[in-house]
């Protein structure tokens, strides 16, 4: 069965540092979702992208994010200087068609710690 | 402020019993709900959805009810099983948006 997967599984930084998570959609997806769940608390949206640009992003995804997609296959997630209120898991999701046609697949998550 | 919410942190059944979990939102403009079921340590899984035009949907032992007069959203589960055990959140998608605005969980125990 076809899945998201994300790398690392955790990553360690130092604040103020740049961090790259990366992730592999599913596929034939064709949108593709960052989310991020603070321990103990609720999965939040960061932003969705579709034709190479960003569709909708929240007031979380501010100047120190930023998403590509770099080939045919990866999706990243830049954190351009971390902080330390930036450490919680984060999702990589993608859908098939748009989010309100098809169910959104999440990966495993990334487990960011900033020191 | 949050959109999206669930009524009771924990939920404690014992096997074989049924299971309502329920969830409240607040935006009339949310056209598309959505049941995930979270494990320790992976992301979330989708288990039902249902959009603002049904009021009741049906999977393999799970059911989901809508009811938009009072922004209500219930998440039922039949004979409820150790593997059920998880965290369960309701979200929604505003209509035509993308980001799925999610609640803030109920973990469901289940003991045998």
């Amino acid at each position: 069965e076809p899945e998201v997967t994300q790398t690392p599984s955790h990553q360690v930084t130092q604040m103020g540092q740049e961090v790259i998570l990366r992730c592999v959609p599913i596929s034939n997806h064709l949108y593709f979702y960052w989310y991020r769940q603070i321990l103990g608390q609720k999965v939040e949206f960061l932003v969705s992208f579709y034709n190479n640009e960003i569709s909708e992003k929240s007031e979380i995804f501010d100047d120190q994010f930023s998403v590509e997609r770099p080939d045919g296959s990866n999706f990243t997630l830049k954190i351009r200087s971390t902080k330390l209120e930036d450490s919680a898991m984060y999702f990589c999701a993608s859908s098939e068609n748009q989010p309100q046609r098809s169910e959104q697949f999440f990966g495993p998550g990334t487990r960011l710690t900033v020191l | 402020g949050e959109s999206v919410g669930l009524h009771l942190p924990t939920l404690s059944v014992q096997e074989g019993d049924n299971s309502i979990i329920n969830c409240a939102y607040s935006n009339s403009a949310s056209d598309y709900f959505i049941w995930y079921k979270q494990e320790s340590g992976k992301g979330p899984q989708f288990i039902i959805d249902i959009r603002s035009n049904m009021d009741k949907r049906q999977g393999q032992r799970v059911t989901v009810l809508l009811n938009k007069t009072v922004k209500h959203l219930s998440l039922q589960i039949a004979a409820t099983q150790p593997g059920d055990s998880a965290v369960y959140f309701c979200a929604e998608i505003v209509q035509a948006g993308t980001a799925l605005i999610f609640g803030k969980g109920t973990t469901l125990s289940v003991s045998s």
